[in-house]
């Protein structure tokens, strides 16, 4: 059975700072998206990694992908408010058939 | 495109109701699911559908049905709504093929009193 598992969970940053989530997963797949989720709204997608080493960027998020050691971490840059949500990263796993496999979620708090 | 879309946007339901929560996609994807979302926690998946007339179940079935007659349509049928069923319900699609992406619709915010 495949798992997924993020961490922090839970993360409280000041702005301007940097950090990283990690997302990692427990079998074989090269296909790893990532979330964003606002609270009260549905999920948007953020990232679309498809192949080992993949790496996008959009403004001040960069996700990355390394089938080998089965991570993708989603790196922010300088954070600013406007970036405080839920952030999921979802694994297509070779023996999950269609259905993607949800981490639990990093909540991300962004303070001035 | 209206992309995903769901109805109702809102129910409040009694103890014992039933109730069909719609889902419908114009973007010609094969696979159709459904999650709910309780407060402060992730995604469960309830069930999925990979192609007309094909369903499947997730993680927590129990307490709802679905069909798949057509493409574009998926609804969640709960068959006596139970207090523990409150929750927000998201339907989502994806194609099978290429990028493989999930889109998820805007939500239905369930009540059971």
């Amino acid at each position: 059975e495949l798992k997924v598992e993020q961490n922090p969970l839970f993360l409280s940053m000041q702005e301007g700072k940097n950090y990283t989530i990690y997302c990692n997963y427990s079998t074989t797949s090269d296909r790893l998206y990532w979330y964003r989720q606002d609270p009260g709204k549905s999920l948007e997608s953020l990232f679309v990694l498809l192949s080992n080493g993949a790496v996008k960027q959009e403004g001040r998020l960069m996700a990355s992908l390394d089938t080998k050691a089965r991570l993708s971490t989603l790196h922010i840059t300088a954070a600013v408010h406007d970036l405080s949500a839920t952030y999921f990263c979802a694994v297509d796993g070779e023996t999950s058939g269609s259905r993607l496999t949800f981490g639990e979620g990093t909540q991300l708090t962004v303070n001035p | 495109n209206a992309g995903v879309t769901q109805t109702p946007k809102f129910q409040v339901l009694k103890t014992g109701q039933s109730m069909t929560l719609q889902c419908a996609q114009d973007m010609n994807h094969e696979y159709m699911s459904w999650y709910r979302q309780d407060p402060g926690m992730g995604l469960r998946l309830i069930h999925y559908s990979v192609g007309a007339g094909i369903t499947d179940q997730g993680e927590v079935p129990n307490g709802y049905n679905v069909s798949r007659s057509t493409t574009e349509d998926f609804p969640l049928r709960l068959l006596s709504a139970a207090p523990s069923q409150t929750s927000v319900y998201f339907c989502a699609t994806r194609q099978l093929t290429g990028r493989g992406e999930q889109f998820f619709g805007p939500g239905t915010r369930l009540t059971v009193l």
